[in-house]
């Protein structure tokens, strides 16, 4: 149990266009969500943290009209950068953790997706 | 501000070598200390540790955490090149489950 999926796995998109990233907990009802940020031979930077129905609570210098998360249902979160450019580029990882059951506060995390800008 | 630092950076040993990892924590609210091992993709769980001085094993992998000293190694033995990889220390510290992840250990085995 306790499955992440994300979608896309990798994208490419042109500078200046938005990129929807989607994150999905497949067996479990995922009260809150985190997004990372991990740049070439760097750590996980977390990048906001949501809980199902209210806005996100976004990390010092991360720019919450850049990086749009909304996390409408308890098994879906999605991260949308907006106006995408070059030092967006990055592999993004999403986690979700729930607050019932033998999975009380664990994360799990989903499989990443690789965003190339041009 | 949450601080959790790893060392080595990084660590190219032969195969059946044995490698400790460390990682020191200053954080406000401890509340578990986990090791994920990162190959290409997402971090996979390897432990989490709450209790001091109680060593959790997992085949050739074997993790310890000491509260006082606020720091927990990660232990390797027989390392094998399917044992390169990026491991990382994260702090939970208990806001929402919050993670602080260190700067992550890249371990390179070779034959």
């Amino acid at each position: 149990g306790a499955v992440v999926s994300q979608h896309p796995s990798w994208v490419i998109c042109k500078s200046g266009t938005s990129v929807k990233i989607e994150c999905r907990s497949l067996d479990f009802q995922a009260t809150t969500m985190f997004w990372y940020r991990q740049f070439p031979k760097q750590s996980l930077m977390l990048m906001a943290t949501s809980n199902e129905g209210s806005k996100a609570t976004y990390e010092q210098g991360v720019e919450k009209d850049k990086f749009l998360i909304n996390h409408a249902s308890l098994t879906l979160s999605t991260l949308t950068v907006t106006s995408a450019h070059p030092e967006d580029s990055s592999f993004y990882i999403c986690s979700a953790s729930t607050t019932s059951g033998y999975l009380y506060n664990e994360q799990f995390f989903g499989p990443g997706t690789r965003l190339t800008v041009l | 501000e949450d601080k959790v630092v790893q060392s080595p950076l990084s660590l190219v040993v032969h195969e059946g070598d044995t490698v400790t990892l460390n990682c020191s924590y200053e954080v406000t609210n401890f509340r578990s200390l986990l090791w994920y091992k990162q190959e290409k993709k997402a971090p996979t769980f390897l432990f989490m540790l709450t209790s001091s001085g109680i060593e959790k094993k997992s085949g050739r992998l074997s993790s310890i955490l000491d509260k006082k000293e606020l720091f927990s190694i990660l232990n390797i033995t027989a390392t094998q090149t399917g044992d390169s990889a990026i491991y990382l220390c994260a702090v939970n510290t208990g806001t929402a489950s919050k993670l602080t992840f260190g700067t992550g250990t890249r371990l390179q085995v070779t034959l």
